[in-house]
C-alpha cells in the first residue's frame, strides 16, 4: 500500500537529548513537510522540502533540523535547543504540480519530554 | 493576523442532521486553495475536500460540501446526514500562490471539535 509511515508512534526524551523522528513515503512525492501540533493551536509548519537535498524553514524551525538525502525520506531531529518539544508531530507529502493537490499525512509521532 | 480563522472550538449535532463548520481566511494572493481535513482521535489527518480560488462552483464530495463565498473570504464545510463516525476535529487549511516556489505548504486553522450525538 502507498502511504506515509512515521515512526515511532510514541517517543520519550530526556531533557537535553536530541531525538530523530522518522518519516518515509512510497508515494513518489517530491515535496515533504513536518508540522507540529499543540492543543488548541492547529498545525504549524516546521520545515519543508520540495526536492532532494533542498529544504526550507517553516514558521517554527528553531530547535529543529532536517535532511533530505533521499526522495522517500525526510527525518526530523528535535534538538536540545528546542525549549518545549512535547507535542504531536505530523509528516506530510504532496506532488508538486496540479491545482488540486492535497497533502497526505502520516499517523504522527507523539513526543514527550520526561 | 490570522490567515485561517475557525471561530467554533466545539460543535454538537444530532445524528442525521446537517452541520456547518465555519472557516474564514485572509490572503492577498489571487491564486489559492482551501482544504478541509478531518482528524479522528487516533491522530491521522484525512483529506475531505478542496476548493480552488478560481473554481466557479462549490466543491462537493459525497456528504461533504464547501460553501465558498469568495467576496466574504469564507469556506465553510457542510456535512449532511451526520453520522457517529463524523465525531472528530476538523481543520480548515489554505495554500497560497501557484504550485511553483512554495510547494503545497498549508496554513491551518485551530480546528473545530465536532461531536455527533444520538
Amino acid at each position: 500500500d502507498g502511504g506515509i509511515t512515521q515512526s515511532p508512534k510514541y517517543l520519550f526524551r530526556k531533557e537535553g537529548q536530541n531525538v530523530t523522528l522518522s518519516c518515509e513515503q512510497n508515494l513518489n512525492h517530491d515535496a515533504m513537510y513536518w508540522y507540529r501540533q499543540d492543543p488548541g493551536q492547529g498545525l504549524r509548519l516546521i520545515y519543508y522540502s520540495q526536492i532532494v537535498n533542498d529544504f526550507q524553514k517553516g514558521d517554527i524551525a528553531e530547535g529543529y533540523s532536517v535532511s533530505r538525502e533521499k526522495k522517500e525520506s525526510f527525518p526530523l531531529t528535535v534538538t536540545s535547543a528546542q525549549k518545549n518539544p512535547t507535542a504531536f508531530y505530523l509528516c506530510a507529502s504532496s506532488i508538486q504540480t496540479g491545482s488540486n493537490t492535497e497533502a497526505f499525512f502520516g499517523q504522527g509521532t507523539r513526543l514527550t519530554v520526561v | 493576523a490570522q490567515k485561517i480563522t475557525q471561530t467554533q472550538p466545539g460543535m454538537f449535532v444530532q445524528e442525521k442532521e446537517a452541520v456547518t463548520l465555519d472557516c474564514t481566511y485572509d490572503t492577498s494572493d489571487p491564486s489559492y486553495g482551501l482544504f478541509w481535513y478531518k482528524q479522528p482521535s487516533s491522530g491521522e489527518m484525512i483529506f475531505l475536500i478542496y476548493q480552488g480560488s478560481y473554481d466557479q462552483q462549490n466543491a462537493t464530495e459525497g456528504r461533504y460540501s464547501l460553501n465558498f463565498q469568495k467576496a466574504r473570504k469564507s469556506a465553510n464545510l457542510v456535512i449532511s446526514a451526520s453520522q457517529l463516525g463524523d465525531s472528530a476535529m476538523y481543520f480548515c487549511a489554505m495554500r497560497e500562490g501557484g504550485m511553483t516556489g512554495g510547494g503545497n505548504k498549508l496554513t491551518f486553522g485551530t480546528g473545530t471539535q465536532l461531536k455527533v450525538e444520538l
